[in-house]
């Protein structure tokens, strides 16, 4: 299983882009890269997920570089609303359960 | 709407006393799963099942039962609780060949 790494926490204010990063560079042929998003005592909830390039949808981009040992989530112009702890993972694809690690708190001030 | 529903959302008990908590999606998922999130650990599964009347043990298995009679349904049994197993637990469930799990609401369990 890849580990992953990511910042512990980060900041930044309402109406800016924010891009949260995650190393993993053990990552398999066949892994996938997700990321979860989990507000204070609720579910993770699915952002996005890719393999490789860009993957855009009407929440995130998702950005992997070639050597896939790295992706970068990006959330455009947020708000506060946003303020929750990002997961990244990554996944073997049919996999039967998810591996989270501390994941990235992101506070968004006004 | 889809999604998954557990009850109850909290609950206090008190060490060796039974209980289940429900688990329960509407997505026709085949795959379902327990989780139990606790500070500075993560979420670690419990036990997932494949399908109705498929189980197996996750990563923290030990205190807990599970069983998969229909597909909609999964409940998580503690026969004997003890204070260890204080913690907030997640169930999910995902499509075959999707990666992508929905959670739960979770439910916050204190044994005392």
């Amino acid at each position: 299983l890849a580990k992953t790494t990511q910042p512990i926490s980060m900041d930044s204010y309402e109406g800016q882009e924010v891009n949260i990063t995650c190393s993993h560079n053990n990552i398999a042929t066949n892994d996938y890269i997700t990321w979860y998003q989990q507000f204070p005592s609720q579910g993770p909830r699915f952002i996005i997920q890719g393999y490789k390039t860009k993957v855009t949808n009407e929440v995130a981009s998702l950005f992997i570089p070639a050597d896939r040992k790295s992706s970068t989530l990006s959330l455009p112009r947020v708000s506060l609303s946003d303020t929750a702890v990002y997961y990244c993972l990554v996944v073997e694809g049919g996999a039967d359960g998810l591996t989270f690690g501390k994941g990235t708190h992101l506070i968004i001030q006004p | 709407e889809a999604q998954v529903t557990q009850n109850p959302r909290y609950l206090i008990t008190v060490t060796g006393k039974k209980l289940t908590v429900t688990c329960s999606q509407n997505m026709n998922h085949e795959y379902m799963s327990w989780y139990r999130q606790d500070p500075g650990l993560g979420l670690r599964q419990i036990y997932y099942s494949m399908n109705v009347e498929v189980t197996d043990k996750g990563d923290v298995p030990e205190g807990y039962k599970v069983s998969r009679k229909e597909k909609r349904n999964f409940p998580l049994i503690l026969e004997s609780p003890s204070p260890n197993q204080t913690s907030l637990y997640f169930c999910a469930s995902r499509l075959a060949g999707s990666e992508t799990q929905y959670f739960g609401p979770g439910t916050r369990l204190l044994v005392l």
